[in-house]
């Protein structure tokens, strides 16, 4: 089984959905959860961080942690055209991350 | 502006003939790292550095170099260059104390 498990996609989702994004992980030892977005071209960029579970709000995004069943999500309200893009779950237990092979997301205006 | 810089952004270069993808950050950061990202199987981390003169292999070192002599510096050498490294290539660094990674905006090199 590998470390994190993340569905390449692609997921083509119309403008104003809201959209799920998930990741399952097989090592309990995992303490710290990210989610990443890179756009064609471009390096990963950090959009939430966070190390406990439940839910945390930035905004349109909403992240999730489920430490029990080894589940994260990533949600997504409103979504735009903007938002098209592949999104990366990484976690770590130290100083390694690991990281999901990510999905692709197309919001279809 | 805190960041990650890569350099060059772009390169195709033959078989064998040496190169060096230079990464810069100035953020003050102990950990750097490198990746390369293949179509299909994601990000892997090439080698990283734990600090000045602390370097370590990652999950797929064979075939590259490193050297941390400066805190802000981390290259990636590539001796002999094969096709089989022809992929997209990110620099990334961190602060000791969290866990979150920040990337440079990437190098796309191509070995004919």
């Amino acid at each position: 089984q590998k470390e994190v498990e993340q569905d390449p996609g692609p997921l083509s989702v119309p403008e104003g959905a809201i959209v799920s994004l998930n990741c399952t992980y097989s090592n309990s030892a995992f303490q710290y959860f990210m989610w990443y977005r890179q756009y064609s071209r471009k390096g990963p960029e950090l959009l939430m961080y966070t190390y406990s579970s439940g839910n945390k709000e930035d905004g349109r995004f909403t992240a999730q942690v489920d430490k029990s069943s080894k589940y994260i999500s990533l949600f997504i309200r409103d979504s735009q055209p903007s938002d098209s893009a592949t999104y990366l779950c990484a976690m770590s237990p130290d100083d390694k991350i690991i990281f999901g092979k990510g999905t692709r997301l197309h919001i279809l205006p | 502006e805190a960041q990650v810089t890569q350099n060059p952004r772009y390169l195709i270069t033959v078989t064998g003939k040496k190169l060096t993808v230079t990464c810069s950050q100035n953020m003050n950061h102990e950990y750097m790292s490198w990746y390369r990202q293949d179509p299909g199987l994601g990000l892997r981390q090439i080698y990283y550095s734990m600090n000045v003169e602390v370097t370590d292999k990652g999950d797929v070192p064979e075939g590259y170099k490193v050297s941390r002599k400066e805190k802000r510096n981390f290259p990636l050498i590539l001796e002999s260059p094969s096709p089989n490294q022809t992929s997209l290539y990110f620099c990334a660094s961190k602060n000791r104390n969290l866990r979150v990674e920040y990337f440079g905006p990437g190098t796309r090199l191509t070995v004919t």
